[in-house]
């Protein structure tokens, strides 16, 4: 049984375009996070969700746009994309708002890539 | 705000130990380590807590020193499969793990 799932796993588009990843947990957890990784591996926290109410909002441009639906599932939704946005975005989710004693559990990635 | 990891980098013969250190600037309520493989996703080791325990799972063991705002992974006697990337994320305010630039770690036979 897939925990954290994403689709699509590839992703690549022009620049200027608008995409969506989608991500679904069925671990029953209250939190849900997107994360960045760049091309040098860094992993930055964007956005975080506790049960469909935002609760961080990093220094993200307003052309991302986060949407919880349900505390299940947490989707992104990209526009005007830049070469710069280009990167492996993982979905995580943890079973507490809070991360102590909480482990993230990360889904397997969407590899954007913006030519 | 950011951890810092060290090293950048480690290549280990099987059998080899290593450690890999994290530190911060603020305090911390808690530090976390994940490995993540080639092209795979960040996969949770273990979470340190407040408190200086040290914790272990086999041969992967940690420890938090939370005065000195540290913490360290020890891998001993490595297997092939322990290769990756070490990250430790930590928690310097409620809500969130700050991720560290991560440790390569490679195990040649």
């Amino acid at each position: 049984d897939t925990a954290v799932s994403q689709t699509p796993k590839y992703l690549v588009t022009q620049m200027g375009n608008d995409k969506s990843i989608k991500c679904e947990q069925n671990l029953g957890h209250d939190t849900m996070y997107w994360y960045k990784q760049d091309s040098k591996k860094f992993l930055k926290i964007m956005f975080s969700y506790n049960n469909k109410e935002l609760i961080i909002n990093e220094t993200v441009p307003n052309r991302f746009s986060p949407k919880s639906p349900d505390k299940a599932h947490l989707n992104l939704h990209i526009n005007s994309l830049e070469l710069g946005d280009s990167a492996v975005y993982f979905c995580a989710s943890s079973q507490d708002r809070g991360v102590y004693n909480s482990p993230l559990h990360f889904g397997n990635g969407t590899r954007l890539t913006v030519t | 705000q950011q951890p810092v990891q060290s090293p950048q980098a480690v290549i280990l013969r099987e059998g080899e130990d290593a450690v890999i250190n994290c530190s911060s600037s603020k305090a911390l309520y808690s530090v976390h380590w994940y490995r993540q493989k080639h092209g795979e996703a960040p996969v949770f080791l273990m979470i340190l807590l407040k408190g200086g325990e040290q914790k272990g799972h086999e041969k992967i063991s940690a420890s938090f020193n939370e005065k000195k705002q540290q913490s360290s992974l020890y891998l001993t006697a490595s297997q092939l499969s322990y290769s990756g990337t070490y990250f430790c994320g930590t928690e310097t305010s409620y809500d969130k793990v700050i991720f560290g630039p991560g440790t390569s770690l490679s195990v040649i036979p």
